[in-house]
């Protein structure tokens, strides 16, 4: 079965500087996408960043930069220069190809994050 | 671009009552997702659909019924609402294909409903 954890229910970080919010996950898959969505408190899902298991780079979204390690099956999103804009919950979340569910997204619990001017 | 339109916003139910949330996306996915997001929570699976007619339970289908008639709408029936379903419940879409598992999920902007 697939599981995504993050351990962080929250976080807060200095305005301008840089903060990680992290990800494991557990799969079987040989394939699969990682994907990172923004909930602001308006409530609506923004996707934010994916990285695909056999990418040899980690994605980096402009300001957004996912540190991948596959081995230990981490999946940390990076967000640099953080702005007060960027306070809002983080959820990771991850679809394989072949555990039944490539067509299903399954989502972690979230982070908090709250940018402190 | 109007991508995925849920409706209603917001909706207060009573215990028992029945309604239909509608969504609709103008992409052309062929998938297509209901979600619901409990207070502080990440989000649940109920049901999903991989093209007209066909449609599978996610993790929590329980109480929740669904249809598929064309590729561009995917109700979700809530018959005999229960407290345990007040939630916000959001649909989303996604590309189809061999390589559909990069995409990422569209979604709408969620409907909050609330049963007492």
């Amino acid at each position: 079965a697939q599981k995504i954890t993050q351990t962080q229910p929250g976080m807060f970080v200095q305005e301008k500087e840089a903060v990680t919010l992290d990800c494991t996950y557990d799969t079987s898959d040989p394939s699969y996408g990682l994907f990172w969505y923004k909930q602001p408190s308006s409530g609506e899902m923004i996707f934010l960043i994916y990285q695909g298991s056999y990418d040899q780079q980690n994605a980096t979204e402009g300001r957004y930069s996912l540190n991948f390690q596959k081995a230990r099956k981490s999946a940390n999103l990076v967000i640099s220069a953080s702005q007060l804009g960027d306070s809002a919950m983080y959820f990771c979340a991850m679809r394989g190809l072949f555990s039944g569910g490539y067509n299903k997204l399954i989502f972690g619990a979230g982070t908090r994050l709250a940018v402190h001017p | 671009n109007a991508g995925v339109t849920q409706t209603p916003k917001f909706r207060i139910l009573k215990i028992g009552q029945s309604m239909t949330l509608q969504c609709t996306q103008d992409m052309n996915h062929n998938y297509m997702y209901w979600y619901r997001q409990d207070p502080g929570m990440g989000l649940k699976l109920i049901y999903y659909s991989v093209g007209a007619g066909i449609t599978d339970k996610g993790e929590v289908p329980n109480g929740y019924n669904v249809s598929r008639s064309t590729t561009e709408d995917f109700p979700l029936r809530l018959e005999l609402a229960a407290p345990s379903q007040t939630s916000v419940y959001f649909c989303a879409s996604s590309q189809t294909g061999a390589s559909s598992y990069n995409s990422p999920l569209h979604f709408g902007n969620g409907t909050r409903l609330t049963v007492t």
